[in-house]
């Protein structure tokens, strides 16, 4: 198995609304990581989780709030988001805190919020 | 201020031609360097990587050539074909630090 899934694949929510985005891999990767797109702009780094701790904050509002249960999942919530956070979210593996590593994404997740 | 930087937006190309994907850098620490494809709504897809101890990295139809003197380097596609119509990012890092995307240039396979 050579993916990394992301759920859902698409999520409409209001600005009150609380909502969870939902990573998986079963590759064995140790690192895992949570990029922001907007359109025609490039990805931009959020989060990254070595060996199940956060190392890399990007200074995300608190809004989005990462949480790695295990080696194999990663979570994004999410709480009172503002319409600018409209984005594909994708998330992202590797063997380690290695970027050489960095060749899995997920399709990710097309959020909108109203 | 833009680390990595992919100049032109889009280029056509004929289907079995030749395509170059340029990308220019500003951060001489930038050591090791990547190409990623994506499809619209997908997630970037990991094509071809060269270390800066490298000047060429070679995978089946893809080739990426790295000047650095130049700052510079390029993915070449031969021959093209039609599924390669996606967006191109080059992404660079240093030491291992995070990776720095550049805006990406959209390819289009011409019939």
């Amino acid at each position: 198995d050579t993916e990394v899934t992301q759920t859902p694949k698409h999520l409409v929510m209001g600005m009150t609304n609380k909502k969870s985005l939902k990573c998986e891999q079963h590759m064995g990767h140790r690192a895992m990581y949570w990029y922001k797109q907007k359109a025609k702009k490039p990805p931009e780094l959020m989060f990254v989780y070595s060996y199940e701790k956060l190392s890399i904050n990007e200074s995300v509002p608190s809004r989005f709030s990462p949480e790695c249960p295990n080696s194999s999942l990663l979570n994004l919530h999410l709480h009172a988001l503002q319409p600018e956070d409209s984005a594909l979210y994708l998330c992202a593996s590797s063997q380690d805190r290695t970027v050489r590593t960095l060749r899995f994404f997920g399709s990710g997740t097309q959020l909108s919020v109203l | 201020d833009q680390q990595v930087k992919q100049n032109s937006p889009s280029l056509s190309v004929q289907e079995g031609r030749i395509s170059i994907l340029n990308c220019d850098y500003t951060n001489s620490m930038f050591d090791y360097f990547l190409w990623y494809k994506k499809y619209p709504a997908e997630g970037p897809t990991f094509l071809i990587s060269i270390s800066s101890i490298k000047d060429k990295n070679e995978d089946g139809r893809f080739t990426v050539f790295l000047n650095k003197s130049a700052k510079h380097l390029s993915l070449h596609i031969v021959p093209s074909q039609p599924g390669d119509s996606a967006v191109y990012f080059c992404a660079a890092s240093k030491r291992d630090d995070k990776i720095i995307f550049g805006k990406g240039t959209r390819l289009h396979i011409l019939p």
